[in-house]
């Protein structure tokens, strides 16, 4: 079974400050997904990496697969950004499994 | 736009009243999968269909039902629905069951069950 953990649970931030979102898992994987939750509770896909780094506006994600991590960096945080972000890695069996999200609120 | 779609967005039912949520999509892709996400928790993979093969998983309650008439719609049934069903209802696709395939998810459906 992959575990994934996700830190912080929660984070608070001011406008234009730079955001880390971590992202820990158990078992070697393929791809690992970034995807965003607003508060009505509609899921955007972000990202999709098997190594590297990508970057999407102000959206970068990165990831490790020797030490088993992914981070998902925002510059330049604005309100706007404020949503719950979850880490989602494939099990043994190629089924997602989903972190419990970090919310994230960023205050003007 | 292609897109995944959610009918209705809100759904209130009573105990035990038979209650379907839609799913459609305009992606002409070949997966289409229903999540449970209850509140501060992660989705939770019900099932999905590949094409019409549907595939349930080990610990999806019996109460919980899905049919995909065609490429384009599914559904999910949901019998007798109980206290503990109240959940957000999410439909995703993809093009294929290989993990770096995109989900692209529909807005939800927020079940509440009185």
């Amino acid at each position: 079974k992959n575990e994934v953990e996700q830190s912080p649970q929660n984070l608070t931030a001011q406008e234009g400050e730079f955001i880390t979102i971590n992202c820990s898992y158990s078992v070697g994987i393929s791809a690992l997904h970034w995807l965003q939750q607003h508060p009505g509770g509609g899921i955007v896909s972000l990202f999709m990496l098997s190594s590297g780094k990508k970057k999407h506006g102000r959206l970068i994600a990165t990831i490790n697969i020797q030490e088993k991590h992914s981070s998902l960096h925002i510059t330049a945080s604005h309100p706007r950004d404020s949503a719950v972000y979850i880490c989602a890695v494939p099990s043994l069996t190629d089924k997602l499994i989903f972190g419990t999200g970090t919310r994230l609120q960023v205050f003007p | 736009d292609a897109m995944v779609i959610q009918n209705p967005r809100y759904q209130v039912t009573q105990f035990g009243k038979p209650v379907t949520l839609s799913c459609s999509q305009t992606l002409n892709h070949n997966v289409m999968y229903w999540y449970q996400q209850k509140s501060s928790q992660a989705p939770k993979l019900l099932f999905h269909y590949y094409d019409k093969d549907f595939n349930n998983e080990a610990d999806t309650p019996d109460n919980f039902q899905s049919r995909r008439p065609n490429t384009s719609f599914c559904f999910l049934d949901i019998r007798s629905p109980g206290l503990g069903d109240a959940a957000m209802y999410l439909c995703a696709t993809s093009r294929g069951l290989q993990v770096w395939n995109p989900l692209h998810f529909g807005n939800g459906t927020r079940l509440t069950v009185t």
